[in-house]
Protein backbone atom coordinates (compact mmCIF):
# COMPACT_ATOMS: atom_id res chain seq x y z
CA UNK A 1 0.00 0.00 0.00
CA UNK A 2 1.94 3.23 -1.20
CA UNK A 3 -0.31 5.97 0.39
CA UNK A 4 1.11 8.92 -1.85
CA UNK A 5 4.20 9.01 -3.77
CA UNK A 6 6.03 12.33 -4.58
CA UNK A 7 8.98 12.54 -7.51
CA UNK A 8 11.67 13.17 -7.00
CA UNK A 9 13.07 13.63 -3.90
CA UNK A 10 15.46 15.96 -4.47
CA UNK A 11 16.37 18.26 -6.86
CA UNK A 12 18.24 21.26 -7.56
CA UNK A 13 17.25 23.83 -10.71
CA UNK A 14 19.06 27.48 -11.68
CA UNK A 15 17.27 30.13 -11.67
CA UNK A 16 14.82 30.44 -14.41
CA UNK A 17 14.70 26.65 -15.23
CA UNK A 18 11.14 24.64 -15.17
CA UNK A 19 10.14 21.55 -13.20
CA UNK A 20 7.42 19.53 -12.70
CA UNK A 21 6.40 17.62 -9.32
CA UNK A 22 5.14 14.68 -9.30
CA UNK A 23 1.77 13.27 -6.94
CA UNK A 24 0.42 10.09 -7.08
CA UNK A 25 -2.18 8.65 -4.68
CA UNK A 26 -3.80 4.83 -4.19
CA UNK A 27 -6.22 5.29 -1.62
CA UNK A 28 -9.12 6.98 -4.01
CA UNK A 29 -8.84 10.34 -2.21
CA UNK A 30 -11.06 13.60 -3.86
CA UNK A 31 -9.07 15.86 -2.23
CA UNK A 32 -5.11 16.64 -2.79
CA UNK A 33 -3.05 19.60 -2.01
CA UNK A 34 0.40 20.72 -2.22
CA UNK A 35 2.16 22.42 0.86
CA UNK A 36 5.74 24.19 0.82
CA UNK A 37 7.05 23.96 4.72
CA UNK A 38 9.90 26.37 5.06
CA UNK A 39 11.78 26.55 9.06
CA UNK A 40 10.10 28.78 11.21
CA UNK A 41 6.91 28.81 9.33
CA UNK A 42 3.56 26.68 9.28
CA UNK A 43 2.87 24.44 6.17
CA UNK A 44 1.71 26.95 3.34
CA UNK A 45 -0.96 25.75 1.25
CA UNK A 46 0.20 26.26 -2.67
CA UNK A 47 -2.95 25.06 -4.56
CA UNK A 48 -5.64 22.14 -4.17
CA UNK A 49 -7.97 19.89 -6.12
CA UNK A 50 -11.20 18.84 -4.76
CA UNK A 51 -11.61 16.34 -7.61
CA UNK A 52 -10.42 15.14 -11.32
CA UNK A 53 -10.32 18.04 -13.50
CA UNK A 54 -10.38 20.94 -10.94
CA UNK A 55 -8.17 22.92 -8.96
CA UNK A 56 -8.14 26.20 -6.39
CA UNK A 57 -5.58 28.35 -5.43
CA UNK A 58 -4.50 28.28 -2.21
CA UNK A 59 -2.33 30.37 0.15
CA UNK A 60 0.81 30.78 -1.95
CA UNK A 61 -0.37 30.11 -5.55
CA UNK A 62 2.01 32.86 -7.31
CA UNK A 63 4.90 30.90 -9.07
CA UNK A 64 3.40 27.59 -9.47
CA UNK A 65 0.36 25.99 -11.41
CA UNK A 66 -1.16 22.85 -11.28
CA UNK A 67 -2.94 20.05 -12.99
CA UNK A 68 -5.27 17.12 -12.18
CA UNK A 69 -5.57 15.39 -15.58
CA UNK A 70 -6.52 12.04 -13.49
CA UNK A 71 -7.96 11.51 -10.07
CA UNK A 72 -5.01 9.98 -8.64
CA UNK A 73 -2.31 11.93 -9.76
CA UNK A 74 -2.03 15.82 -8.93
CA UNK A 75 1.32 17.75 -10.59
CA UNK A 76 2.72 21.17 -9.56
CA UNK A 77 4.74 22.92 -11.93
CA UNK A 78 7.33 25.94 -11.38
CA UNK A 79 7.41 27.66 -14.71
CA UNK A 80 10.82 30.21 -14.23
CA UNK A 81 12.13 29.26 -10.81
CA UNK A 82 13.44 31.35 -8.60
CA UNK A 83 15.73 31.07 -5.27
CA UNK A 84 12.67 32.00 -3.16
CA UNK A 85 11.08 29.16 -4.16
CA UNK A 86 14.08 26.91 -2.46
CA UNK A 87 11.54 24.73 0.02
CA UNK A 88 10.43 21.38 1.07
CA UNK A 89 7.25 20.67 -0.96
CA UNK A 90 4.65 18.23 0.64
CA UNK A 91 1.91 16.76 -1.54
CA UNK A 92 -1.24 15.53 0.79
CA UNK A 93 -4.82 13.60 -0.22
CA UNK A 94 -7.26 13.78 2.60
CA UNK A 95 -9.82 11.47 3.21
CA UNK A 96 -13.19 12.38 5.87
CA UNK A 97 -12.85 11.45 9.24
CA UNK A 98 -16.37 10.49 10.51
CA UNK A 99 -17.23 12.16 13.97
CA UNK A 100 -18.46 14.04 16.21
CA UNK A 101 -18.94 17.93 14.18
CA UNK A 102 -19.71 16.34 10.99
CA UNK A 103 -15.96 14.40 10.28
CA UNK A 104 -12.71 16.63 8.93
CA UNK A 105 -10.61 15.72 6.21
CA UNK A 106 -7.38 14.00 7.30
CA UNK A 107 -4.79 14.48 4.97
CA UNK A 108 -1.93 11.45 4.20
CA UNK A 109 1.43 13.20 3.11
CA UNK A 110 4.01 11.94 1.11
CA UNK A 111 7.40 11.87 1.59
CA UNK A 112 8.12 15.40 0.49
CA UNK A 113 10.21 17.05 -2.35
CA UNK A 114 13.50 18.98 -1.38
CA UNK A 115 13.83 21.74 -4.04
CA UNK A 116 16.93 24.09 -3.95
CA UNK A 117 16.82 26.87 -6.76
CA UNK A 118 20.44 28.85 -7.34
CA UNK B 1 -4.82 38.28 10.93
CA UNK B 2 -4.82 34.28 11.50
CA UNK B 3 -2.35 33.16 14.21
CA UNK B 4 -1.43 29.73 15.46
CA UNK B 5 1.20 29.64 18.40
CA UNK B 6 3.21 26.85 19.55
CA UNK B 7 6.60 26.69 21.33
CA UNK B 8 9.55 26.46 19.13
CA UNK B 9 11.56 23.92 20.92
CA UNK B 10 10.78 21.73 24.14
CA UNK B 11 13.55 18.94 25.98
CA UNK B 12 11.66 16.16 28.26
CA UNK B 13 13.24 13.09 29.67
CA UNK B 14 12.12 9.73 28.96
CA UNK B 15 9.77 8.09 30.98
CA UNK B 16 8.34 11.70 32.06
CA UNK B 17 5.20 13.84 30.73
CA UNK B 18 4.69 16.33 28.68
CA UNK B 19 2.32 19.31 27.42
CA UNK B 20 3.34 21.09 24.13
CA UNK B 21 0.23 23.73 24.11
CA UNK B 22 -1.58 25.67 20.89
CA UNK B 23 -3.22 28.65 21.21
CA UNK B 24 -5.04 30.00 17.84
CA UNK B 25 -6.78 33.01 16.38
CA UNK B 26 -8.68 32.21 13.35
CA UNK B 27 -11.42 33.10 11.63
CA UNK B 28 -14.02 30.42 13.22
CA UNK B 29 -13.27 27.48 14.24
CA UNK B 30 -14.41 23.55 12.40
CA UNK B 31 -11.34 21.65 14.22
CA UNK B 32 -8.02 21.03 15.70
CA UNK B 33 -5.33 18.80 14.30
CA UNK B 34 -2.13 17.50 15.60
CA UNK B 35 0.23 15.97 12.88
CA UNK B 36 3.81 14.57 14.26
CA UNK B 37 6.45 14.78 11.80
CA UNK B 38 10.07 13.40 12.48
CA UNK B 39 12.91 14.71 11.00
CA UNK B 40 12.97 14.83 7.13
CA UNK B 41 10.16 12.48 6.93
CA UNK B 42 6.21 13.69 6.25
CA UNK B 43 3.67 14.72 9.18
CA UNK B 44 1.38 12.38 10.00
CA UNK B 45 -2.28 12.27 11.90
CA UNK B 46 -2.38 11.82 15.89
CA UNK B 47 -6.02 13.56 16.84
CA UNK B 48 -8.49 15.68 15.89
CA UNK B 49 -10.66 17.87 18.42
CA UNK B 50 -13.90 19.81 17.59
CA UNK B 51 -15.45 19.94 20.83
CA UNK B 52 -14.29 20.84 23.98
CA UNK B 53 -12.63 18.33 26.46
CA UNK B 54 -10.19 15.59 26.40
CA UNK B 55 -9.33 13.30 23.42
CA UNK B 56 -7.57 10.10 24.85
CA UNK B 57 -5.34 7.87 22.47
CA UNK B 58 -2.65 5.16 24.24
CA UNK B 59 0.20 7.46 25.35
CA UNK B 60 -1.12 10.74 23.88
CA UNK B 61 -3.95 12.80 24.67
CA UNK B 62 -5.34 16.15 23.29
CA UNK B 63 -7.21 18.79 24.53
CA UNK B 64 -9.92 21.39 23.58
CA UNK B 65 -11.10 24.38 24.78
CA UNK B 66 -12.77 26.77 22.00
CA UNK B 67 -13.88 29.66 24.40
CA UNK B 68 -10.04 30.20 25.29
CA UNK B 69 -9.01 29.76 22.16
CA UNK B 70 -6.53 26.72 23.26
CA UNK B 71 -5.31 23.31 23.11
CA UNK B 72 -2.66 20.60 24.51
CA UNK B 73 -0.80 17.47 23.64
CA UNK B 74 -0.08 15.51 25.90
CA UNK B 75 2.57 12.31 25.96
CA UNK B 76 2.85 9.89 29.03
CA UNK B 77 5.63 7.43 28.95
CA UNK B 78 8.18 9.03 26.63
CA UNK B 79 10.11 7.06 24.68
CA UNK B 80 12.96 8.21 22.40
CA UNK B 81 10.87 7.54 19.25
CA UNK B 82 8.80 10.32 20.53
CA UNK B 83 11.50 13.15 19.39
CA UNK B 84 9.82 14.62 17.19
CA UNK B 85 8.25 17.65 15.78
CA UNK B 86 4.16 18.60 16.41
CA UNK B 87 2.07 20.60 14.25
CA UNK B 88 -0.80 22.17 15.49
CA UNK B 89 -3.17 22.92 12.91
CA UNK B 90 -6.71 24.73 12.78
CA UNK B 91 -9.10 24.44 10.22
CA UNK B 92 -11.05 28.15 9.77
CA UNK B 93 -14.49 28.84 9.02
CA UNK B 94 -13.90 28.20 5.17
CA UNK B 95 -12.60 24.87 6.27
CA UNK B 96 -9.00 26.16 5.70
CA UNK B 97 -6.05 24.52 6.87
CA UNK B 98 -4.16 27.19 9.71
CA UNK B 99 -1.05 25.42 10.46
CA UNK B 100 1.43 26.60 13.23
CA UNK B 101 5.13 26.59 12.59
CA UNK B 102 5.61 23.81 14.84
CA UNK B 103 7.10 22.38 18.49
CA UNK B 104 10.65 20.61 18.16
CA UNK B 105 10.26 18.35 21.04
CA UNK B 106 13.65 16.51 22.14
CA UNK B 107 13.72 13.67 24.34
CA UNK B 108 16.94 12.95 26.74
CA UNK B 109 17.79 9.91 28.14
Amino acid sequence: NAGVTQTPKFRVLKTGQSMTLLCAQDMNHEYMYWYRQDPGMGLRLIHYSVGEGTTAKGEVPDGYNVSRLKKQNFLLGLESAAPSQTSVYFCASSYVLAGEGGGANVLTFGAGSRLTVL
Amino acid sequence: GQNIDQPTEMTATEGAIVQINCTYQTSGFNGLFWYQQHAGEAPTFLSYNVLDGLEEKGRFSSFLSRSKGYSYLLLKELQMKDSASYLCAVMDSNYQLIWGAGTKLIIKP
